[in-house]
């Protein structure tokens, strides 16, 4: 069964500490693992696509990455605006999309 | 920069009732998608949707869920006698390739009473 796995559910942060956020996947003949990003009552807000095992993405203070089994959203020196839920999703072989359910993340100033 | 639009904000209905949550994806997307977040839980894949017909389906998308792109800018699900357990937030999303990443509507919130 095709599926996706965050952790943490949650993590707290101070301002300025880095930390890694985690998401495993059990995709069949994974075509994708996409990151984003989901304030309350929002849609989710497109990050990062991953399509290989090593490949690497940045955009400002975050930074994604993929093995064969699992995918890190490291966030370097977050800001209280990097709160936010941190949604991971795998697309496999056909058109069918696969969302974990979250790292709620909040940073304190 | 273009975005997903979705009308209503929000839609209250009663048990049994008809609903038609609309989406106006980003007008060169040719991959039109719903999804549903209910409240506290994870996003879920409803239905994928390419060269006017369904792609893929997942089994929350059963006989009462139907979707249809009734012109060149818009596409709508339907959902024909509304449970309780219907209510959720539910996203539209658009891409421009099967390959490629979604864009995401503001969602339209559905309370089933």
């Amino acid at each position: 069964e095709d599926q996706v796995t965050q952790s943490p559910e949650a993590l707290r942060l101070q301002e300025g500490e880095s930390s890694s956020l985690n998401c495993s996947y059990t995709v069949s003949g994974l075509r994708g693992l996409f990151w984003y990003r989901q304030d309350p009552g929002k849609g989710p807000e497109f990050l990062f696509t991953l399509y290989s095992a090593g490949e690497e993405k940045e955009k400002e203070r975050l930074k994604a990455t993929l093995t064969k089994k699992e995918s890190f959203l490291h966030i370097t020196a977050p800001k209280p605006e990097d709160s936010a839920t941190y949604l991971c999703a795998g697309k496999n072989t056909g058109n069918q999309f696969y969302f974990g359910t979250g790292t709620s993340l909040t940073v304190i100033p | 920069e273009p975005e997903v639009t979705q009308t209503p904000s929000h839609q209250v209905t009663q048990m049994g009732q008809e609903v038609i949550l609309r989406c106006v994806p980003i007008s060169n997307h040719l991959y039109f998608y719903w999804y549903r977040q209910i409240l506290g839980q994870k996003v879920e894949f409803l239905v994928s949707f390419y060269n006017n017909e369904i792609s893929e389906k997942s089994e929350i998308f059963d006989d009462q869920f139907s979707v249809e792109r009734p012109d060149g800018s818009n596409f709508t699900l339907k959902i024909r006698s509304t449970k309780l357990e219907d209510s959720a937030m539910y996203f539209c999303a658009s891409s421009p390739g099967t390959y490629y990443e979604q864009y995401f509507g503001p969602g339209t919130r559905l309370t089933v009473t």
